[in-house]
Order: C-alpha cells, then sequence, then structure tokens
C-alpha cells in the first residue's frame, strides 16, 4: 500500500491567496484527520470524517478554513484567505479503526508570505 | 478531560545509552495507548501501541507497558542509535464517542555518536 499521500508537499503563497491541500487516504479506511503542527501550539486535530461525513469540527481555528471529503479516496483543507499565521505542516492521517492507530502522511508544509 | 504528559525535552544521549521517555495519562474507560515517532522532515509513524493493562508494545527495540495503576506508558530502549534521534510523541484513544487521539506534546530526542 502507498500509504496516506499528501499534495503539495510544500507550499509558499502569498497572503489573502486561497490555499487548497489534498489528501489520498489508505484505501479501506473510514477516518481521516486533518491536523496542523507548528513549534508553538505543537500538534493540533482540525477536524475529522467518518465515511466520508465531518465529525468534529471544533478545531477549524476559523471561518477562512474549510474541509470536504467528496468520495471515500479524497479530502481537501481549503484556507481562504491565507495569513501569514496559518503557516504550519499540515498533515493528514487516516484509520480502519483509531483504537488500532492512526496513519500519517509526509504533510504539506505551508508559507504565508 | 483525556490528557497526556510526557517528560519535556530536548534529551541528548551518547550512542548505545539507555532511554526512558516517561509518559503519564488521564483518560476515562479504558484507553489504548500508542507511540509514534517523527523523524525530520516526516510525517509521524506509529512505533508501538498497547490496548490492555499489562500489554507491553514493542517495535524496533523499543518497549512500552501499559501500567493502569500508575497510569503511564514510559518508553524504553536499551541502547539509542543515532538513527533513533527524531521527536517521540505519546498519544491515547479512550473512544467513548471520540474517534480522536490525544497527543503530549513531543519529546525530541538527539543521540550523539
Amino acid at each position: 500500500d502507498a500509504g496516506v499521500i499528501q499534495s503539495p508537499r510544500h507550499e509558499v503563497t502569498e497572503m489573502g491567496q486561497e490555499v487548497t491541500l489534498r489528501c489520498k487516504p489508505i484505501s479501506g479506511h473510514d477516518y481521516l484527520f486533518w491536523y496542523r503542527q507548528t513549534m508553538m501550539r505543537g500538534l493540533e486535530l482540525l477536524i475529522y470524517f467518518n465515511n466520508n461525513v465531518p465529525i468534529d469540527d471544533s478545531g477549524m481555528p476559523e471561518d477562512r478554513f474549510s474541509a470536504k471529503m467528496p468520495n471515500a479516496s479524497f479530502s481537501t483543507l481549503k484556507i481562504q484567505p491565507s495569513e501569514p499565521r496559518d503557516s504550519a505542516v499540515y498533515f493528514c492521517a487516516s484509520s480502519l479503526d483509531t483504537g488500532i492507530g492512526q496513519f500519517f502522511g509526509p504533510g504539506t508544509r505551508l508559507t504565508v508570505l | 478531560g483525556n490528557s497526556v504528559t510526557q517528560m519535556e525535552g530536548p534529551v541528548t544521549l551518547s550512542e548505545e545509552a539507555f532511554l526512558t521517555i516517561n509518559c503519564t495519562y488521564t483518560a476515562t474507560g479504558y484507553p489504548s495507548l500508542f507511540w509514534y515517532v517523527q523523524y525530520p522532515g516526516e510525517g509521524l509513524q506509529l512505533l508501538l501501541k498497547a490496548t490492555k493493562a499489562d500489554d507491553k508494545g514493542s517495535n524496533k527495540g523499543f518497549e512500552a507497558t501499559y501500567r493502569k495503576e500508575t497510569t503511564s506508558f514510559h518508553l524504553e530502549k536499551g541502547s539509542v542509535q543515532v538513527s533513533d534521534s527524531a521527536v517521540y510523541f505519546c498519544a491515547l484513544y479512550s473512544g467513548a464517542g471520540s474517534y480522536q487521539l490525544t497527543f503530549g506534546k513531543g519529546t525530541k530526542l538527539s543521540v550523539i555518536p
């Protein structure tokens, strides 16, 4: 299995631009998670899906952030408009059952100038 | 609520030294416990896990025992290598209607030759 795939691996954009991050979970996994990692705040859960349905988005920082999962093999995290404080590494993870552990993608390093 | 407390780093050891990274938790019910490792520039990888009291998880020479009486899941390795340099995260999954993992803040390990 190829594991969780994320694209792009690096993104540099200017403040005010729209940013879209993409994730392909491991085939057959029912759960998909989006995390943000920064030096200051560590690893934060933004939102997670079960069977393509958003279950808990309480970690989404504000309305500028949105996430979708149109099918079992694809999810997006969108930031519009982006701000410099959004600079972070964004991870996607998937699991068959959270009780057995989540599998993380390599992350997208976002820099907003 | 659920929480995970890890020893603060960074931890610097010489090659072949003994490693212990402490982890204690607070959770409802009977959580599953995990250690994840993050190598520089990469996503988190599941290192080992234990799903019930007195279980020992092990992988790549690392071990951790689920101690319910002390609510602990300390990570140990008998002889570290330079390649073990990474950030280590302790995490728990409590179930109880939530599918989230609760992560500790991470402990950075540096192993010097």
